[in-house]
């Protein structure tokens, strides 16, 4: 077990349907962050929490909605999706937003836009 | 700018060889390079890490070569296992950025 826990593990939905992504960690971290994985491609910086507050948008459509209601919960809220949104979506802590706190990931979330 | 570039996207290597992956980019502001491991099913796991003040890390059998002037940096994976078949992802940050640049990955396959 990572300390970060996602859920679910797959999730197949229809474009017109509002799903959400749930993420827990148990690491006493304060920075959070949401990362979409695709195939051959590198992993895309989505959002970043630094203490609840929101400090990153990479310019995600809105069509991606995050919530963070405290420093161990995170949750993307997905509706009207469309298929290339398909991918695996991770979730990470750090101590810090450095990159030098060193990111722990969950498992990730396998999405399948049908 | 902000890219780390990857290479080679897929790897095979025979047990007991040498797996060498390497990175480069183009922002000399970046001051941390991690490696992270990923295998299916999981999410990507801190590997081994370095700051460009030093050459050369190594970890029991990984090793992570550091060429500042190139910009450029490699890992390196001796006596390569099975076990060691995973996705790998070099990354880089800045402390000014505050974040984790990943690059494509390398799919590494180690043969008995």
């Amino acid at each position: 077990e990572t300390g970060v826990t996602q859920t679910p593990r797959h999730l197949v939905m229809g474009m017109t349907n509002k799903k959400s992504l749930k993420c827990e960690q148990h690491l006493g971290h304060n920075a959070m962050y949401w990362y979409k994985q695709s195939a051959k491609k590198p992993l895309e910086l989505m959002f970043v929490y630094n203490f609840k507050e929101q400090t990153e948008n990479n310019s995600v459509p809105s069509r991606f909605s995050p919530e963070c209601p405290n420093s161990s919960h995170l949750f993307l809220h997905l509706h009207t999706l469309q298929p290339e949104d398909s991918a695996l979506y991770l979730c990470a802590s750090s101590q810090g937003t450095g990159g030098t706190d060193g990111y722990t990931f969950g498992s990730g979330t396998r999405l399948t836009v049908v | 700018q902000q890219q780390v570039k990857q290479s080679p996207q897929s790897l095979i290597v025979q047990k007991g060889g040498i797996s060498i992956i390497n990175c480069a980019y183009e922002n000399t502001a970046f001051d941390y390079f991690p490696w992270y491991q990923q295998f299916p099913g999981k999410g990507p796991a801190l590997l081994i890490a370095i700051r460009p003040d030093v050459s050369e890390k190594k970890e029991g059998r990984f090793t992570i070569s550091f060429n500042k002037s190139a910009k450029q940096f490699s890992l390196h994976i001796m006596d390569s296992q099975p076990g060691d078949s995973a996705t790998y992802f070099c990354a880089a940050d800045s402390g000014g950025y505050n974040k984790l640049i990943f690059g494509a990955g390398t799919r590494l396959a180690v043969h008995p």
